[in-house]
């Protein structure tokens, strides 16, 4: 089924830059699509990025575009969120999952806090 | 993105059946799959490809979609089964993808 491990998160100001990672194991990673997906304390999943499993197609939501960059290491197997111009509304715990269309596997997540 | 419209709530007493809607203009064109989010835990797909089970899904869990509207059931709703329940597709064009905003099960 495989592992993902998310790291990276922490406090940090608004406007600032945090950089998350997802370290992924038990899988062949090269062959998967992938996935950020946050939630903010109390509130629903919000879709977050997606990028294509050769890294060629990249997707964003709406309210990350132009600030959020999605990239990945398919020799490292690691999945990353260059996250800049944080925002109040950034705060959350941010999962990473696997999968083009079902998310069939997700990490534990990572809390950002923008304060 | 298109949008995905939940009720917030459910309510239903354990052994009766559960059933939580998920309307968008894109569900007929794009598969729906359906997220169990228990409190403090990652969220785990009960139901992919709008009606298929995932092995280790208890068989009470079924879907279901037609035209806008997909369906999630849990027929015989048990105590454990209660938490937070998220549709999700793709947008029409393939690419951007959406969450439902969720809809809370009470079984009581």
């Amino acid at each position: 089924q495989g592992q993902l491990v998310e790291s990276g998160g922490g406090v940090v100001q608004p406007g600032r830059s945090l950089r998350l990672s997802c370290a992924a194991s038990g899988f062949s990673f090269r062959n998967y699509g992938m996935n950020w997906v946050r939630q903010a304390p109390g509130k629903g999943l919000e879709w977050v990025s997606f990028i294509y499993y050769d890294g060629r197609s990249k997707y964003y939501g709406d309210s990350v575009k132009g600030r959020f960059t999605i990239s990945r290491d398919n020799v490292r197997d690691t999945l990353f969120l260059q996250m800049d111009s944080l925002r109040f509304e950034d705060t959350g715990v941010y999962y990473c999952a696997r999968g083009t269309e079902v998310l069939d596997s997700w990490g534990q997540g990572t809390l950002v806090i923008v304060s | 993105s298109s949008e995905l419209t939940q009720p917030p709530s459910v309510s239903v007493s354990p052994g009766q059946a559960a059933r939580i809607t998920c309307s968008g203009d894109a569900l007929p064109v794009r598969y729906v799959h359906w997220y169990q989010q228990k409190s403090g835990q990652a969220p785990v797909v009960v139901i992919y490809e709008d009606n298929k089970r995932p092995s280790g899904i208890p068989e009470r869990f079924s879907g279901s979609s037609s035209g806008t509207m997909a369906t999630l059931t849990i027929t015989g709703a048990q105590v454990e089964d209660e938490g937070d329940y998220y549709c999700y597709s793709a947008d029409s064009s393939g690419g951007p993808k959406v969450f439902g905003e969720g809809t809370k099960l009470t079984v009581l």
